[in-house]
């Protein structure tokens, strides 16, 4: 029973290129959450999607980054023309579509900026 | 928004002793507290959460408890072992499907 996978695990970029994250839910979960986290910090949201659907994007910065789940295949973290400011760790987790259900992560992406 | 906050930022205990750590919470609206146990290099492990309906719930030597008026909740693990050595998250959150806010961690070392 497969978790939350994420890839790649770790990912280098130099400034100003575009950086691709990816997350495959649980079998079954069709809510998708994307966290950051800094080091020494706690998880902070971005984006909260349903397939096809972004449903809250209130922690996303409104420029460069972008988020995707569709109804085929993983969702995608996009972040174009990186900054030194955005290497950090990027947690996915998912849910169960039914009630109250707890949200399980991904071992994440650490995003490195040279 | 959601404010979260932990209490200590790092916590020894000696192996076979209880740990607890407490976190506070902000928004009245909250009703869903989960609680996440992070390794080096891995993702957040939920280990146990609690709605606003109940006060207290347990698994094996893991606990937690609700406090909705004074609008904290902790983390209470007994009997700990090395193993438990990791830094615990706790976070707060409508319920539902939605969002969370975490607080910034603890650091639990135990020393056998």
């Amino acid at each position: 029973n497969a978790g939350v996978m994420q890839n790649p695990r770790h990912l280098v970029r130099r400034r100003g290129q575009e950086a691709r994250l990816r997350c495959s839910p649980m079998k079954g979960h069709s809510h998708v959450y994307w966290y950051r986290q800094l080091p020494e910090e706690g998880l902070k949201f971005m984006v909260y999607l349903q397939k096809e659907n972004i449903i809250d994007e209130s922690g996303m910065p409104k420029e460069r980054f972008s988020a995707e789940f569709p109804k085929e295949g993983p969702s995608i973290l996009r972040i174009q023309q990186v900054v030194r400011g955005d290497s950090a760790a990027y947690f996915c987790a998912s849910s169960l579509d039914v009630g109250d259900q707890p949200q399980h992560f991904g071992d994440g992406t650490r995003l490195s900026i040279l | 928004g959601e404010n979260v906050e932990q209490h200590p930022s790092t916590l020894s205990v000696q192996e076979g002793d209880s740990a607890v750590i407490k976190c506070t919470y902000s928004d009245s609206a909250s009703n869903y507290f989960p609680w996440y146990k992070q390794e080096l290099g891995k993702g957040p492990q939920l280990i146990i959460d609690i709605r606003s309906n109940v006060g207290e719930k347990k698994d094996q030597r893991i606990a937690v408890t609700l406090n909705k008026t004074a609008k904290h909740f902790s983390l209470h693990i007994t009997e700990t072992q090395p193993e438990d050595s990791a830094v615990y998250f706790c976070a707060a959150g409508p319920g539902g499907n939605n969002r969370l806010a975490f607080g910034k961690g603890n650091q639990v070392v135990v020393i056998p």
